[in-house]
Order: C-alpha cells, then sequence, then structure tokens
C-alpha cells in the first residue's frame, strides 16, 4: 500500500484480555518495528525485524508482549492478560534496509490502546 | 550499552527565537543519526538525517552536525516559527547482532513556540 496501515485506531478493552494489534507495511520494506508511546514516556522500542533474521526483542516490557510477523509482510502485536499500565499508543514502522544505513522509517498513524 | 540521551523539554520559546536540542548517543562504531517530528495530530516523520561525521543534515531552516568526536547530533533553527511547535526525537541508528540498524528513539522534546 501507499503508507503504513494499523488497525484497530483505537481499542478499549478491560483487564486482563487479550488483545491484537495489526500493522500492514509498505509493500517491499524488509524492515519493520513497533514502538509504544506512552504520556511522558516518549518513544519505546518494542521488536524489530529485518528479513529472514531472528527478531530483535529486547524491547518487548514483559513476556506478556509478543509479536510476530508473517511471510515478511503483515506484523501482529499481541498482549496478554491485559493491564492497565499497558495502555499507551502502539506505533509501528516499516523502512528498507541498505548496505549503506540511513533507513528511513515510514510511521503508521498507530493504535490507541484503553485498559480500563 | 547503545543509547541516546536528548535534552529534556518543555522548550517554550518566542518567535523568532534559535532554538538547540541537545542529543548524544553511545554506540558501536558510526551510526546513522535522524531527527523525527511529531506536530500536533499527526504521525511521526522524518525531519533531517547524517550519515558519517561531519555531515550537516537540514531540511525546513533546522539543521544539524554528525559529531563524532563528541557523539552528538544537536538540532538548531536560527529563527523559529508557531507552526515548528511539535514534538522533536533524536534516534541513532544503532547495531543489531544480525548486523543491520535499528533506530533507538530519545525521551522527545516538546516545542512550544509562542507568538
Amino acid at each position: 500500500g501507499a503508507g503504513v496501515s494499523q488497525s484497530p485506531s483505537n481499542k478499549v478493552t478491560e483487564k486482563g484480555k487479550d488483545v491484537e494489534l495489526r500493522c500492514d507495511p509498505i509493500s517491499g520494506h524488509t524492515a519493520l518495528y513497533w514502538y509504544r508511546q506512552s504520556l511522558g514516556q516518549g518513544l519505546e522500542f518494542l521488536i524489530y525485524f529485518q528479513g529472514n533474521s531472528a527478531p530483535d526483542k529486547s524491547g518487548l516490557p514483559s513476556d506478556r508482549f509478543s509479536a510476530e510477523r508473517t511471510g515478511g509482510s503483515v506484523s501482529t502485536l499481541t498482549i496478554q492478560r491485559t493491564q492497565q499500565e499497558d495502555s499507551a499508543v502502539y506505533l509501528c514502522a516499516s523502512s528498507l534496509v541498505r548496505a549503506s544505513g540511513a533507513n528511513v522509517l515510514t510511521f503508521g498513524a498507530g493504535s490507541r490502546l484503553t485498559v480500563l | 550499552g547503545d543509547s541516546v540521551t536528548q535534552m529534556e523539554g518543555p522548550v517554550t520559546l518566542s518567535e523568532e527565537a534559535f532554538l538547540t536540542i541537545n542529543c548524544t548517543y553511545t554506540a558501536t562504531g558510526y551510526p546513522s543519526l535522524f531527527w523525527y517530528v511529531q506536530y500536533p495530530g499527526e504521525g511521526l516523520q522524518l525531519l533531517l538525517k547524517a550519515t558519517k561525521a561531519d555531515d550537516k543534515g537540514s531540511n525546513k531552516g533546522f539543521e544539524a552536525t554528525y559529531r563524532k568526536e563528541t557523539t552528538s547530533f544537536h538540532l538548531e533553527k536560527g529563527s523559529v516559527q508557531v507552526s515548528d511547535s511539535a514534538v522533536y526525537f533524536c534516534a541513532p541508528g544503532l547495531s543489531t547482532q544480525g548486523g543491520s540498524e535499528k533506530l533507538v528513539f530519545g525521551k522527545g522534546t516538546k516545542l512550544t513556540v509562542n507568538p
């Protein structure tokens, strides 16, 4: 597609429920990122997928968080047993990967998660 | 480990004032360096970038120079406008185990420019 598409744009859930957030990157972009943006916390790195390499999961805050990327395209971020502190905007970004670096990220509009 | 430190805000300036937002990083090798901006109600977008030492990235009157010796990439603008009000993020591309770069963002600096 023309841009990075994320769904849902808004999700309200009850504490303890599982949620899935979807990201559809720009066609041909081999790198895909998930970030979390909380009020006053800036942009927190969660996970990074690059081609067929093992994902960099170093930013996932707990084992309740997981993500997958099927077929090198669409990615799903899953949060199990949601807690109120999971409330945030979850941003997805994708990019080409050049050997020279300087990979410019294109961001989606984000999925706003509210846990009651 | 690799990290980025960005000047904390908020920053409030009058129109036509000079702006500096400091950014320093620790990284292995020489990463690419970026500034991203988030205008109110909009998504994150690239403002400028630099890929090697002494490179100067520039866009919309903003500039930042890649300083290898001080591992810094400070953002500057000589005369800010109300329309520059936004949150600014510094982001070095840090090495991954797979050999590629991943972008790790600073905490962001909120700039408000008053008329």
